[in-house]
């Protein structure tokens, strides 16, 4: 059994703070990678993916990428009360072209 | 770019109705085609993989001749639940994505209560 996973949360965080999630995955040859987030009731959207070793930032998201401790993470900066929500870490098999989602982690960000 | 169109976004029907889903790419080419559920407080759960011209492969537990997928088109996917039930009521997101190692696209989702 594949699995991904994620601490459930809530993870609470102060306006203008960093929040930082992280995802483990225990497919060794998985080899893309993508955090999506789920406002409460409405469907996924994609924030960032990454396929290789190392950081990609895109505006106040830097994903964290470390295949050889199957280790994946995403930063938020300067939080926002808009970036609360569910994150969900997403990991493709590496036979197939299926996503594995962990169970998602719940940010709250505090005025 | 990488728009998914989903429709409807709600539906309210008698048990023993069948509903039909539509799922649209209206920016990219889709050659794989995803069906999810979703419960309330738990994550998505795949119901079906679809390649475009090719039969559906659902996933362990999911019952193929009540969740009839058609992927007919690179734009345009169908999930009809036939004879739908009580239980069946849920949260259908279906995703799409073009060819290679490209992320999913998801769209907004059709809540489905059956009475």
């Amino acid at each position: 059994q594949k699995e991904v996973e994620q601490n459930s949360g809530p993870l609470s965080v102060p306006e203008g703070a960093i929040a930082s999630l992280n995802c483990t995955y225990s497919d060794r040859g998985s080899q893309s990678f993508f955090w999506y987030r789920q406002y409460s009731g409405k469907s996924p959207e994609l924030i960032m993916f990454i396929y290789s070793n190392g950081d990609k930032e895109d505006g106040r998201f830097t994903a964290q990428l470390n295949k050889a401790s199957q280790y994946v993470s995403l930063l938020i900066r300067d939080s926002q009360p808009s970036d609360s929500a569910t994150y969900l870490c997403a990991v493709v098999e590496a036979a197939g072209n299926k996503l594995t989602f962990g169970g998602g982690t719940r940010v709250l960000v505090k005025p | 770019g990488a728009v998914v169109s989903q429709h409807p976004s709600r539906v309210i029907c008698k048990s023993g109705t069948s509903v039909k889903i539509e799922c649209r790419s209206l920016d990219f080419q889709a050659t794989t085609m995803f069906w999810y559920r979703q419960f309330p407080k738990q994550s998505l759960m795949l119901m079906a993989t679809s390649n475009e011209g090719s039969k559906a492969t659902y996933e362990q537990g999911v019952e193929k001749d009540k969740f009839l997928i058609n992927h007919a088109s690179l734009t345009l996917s169908t999930l009809t639940v036939t004879s739908a039930h009580p239980e069946d009521s849920s949260f259908y997101i279906c995703s799409a994505r073009e060819s290679g190692p490209r992320p999913q696209h998801f769209g907004d989702g059709t809540r489905l209560s059956i009475l």
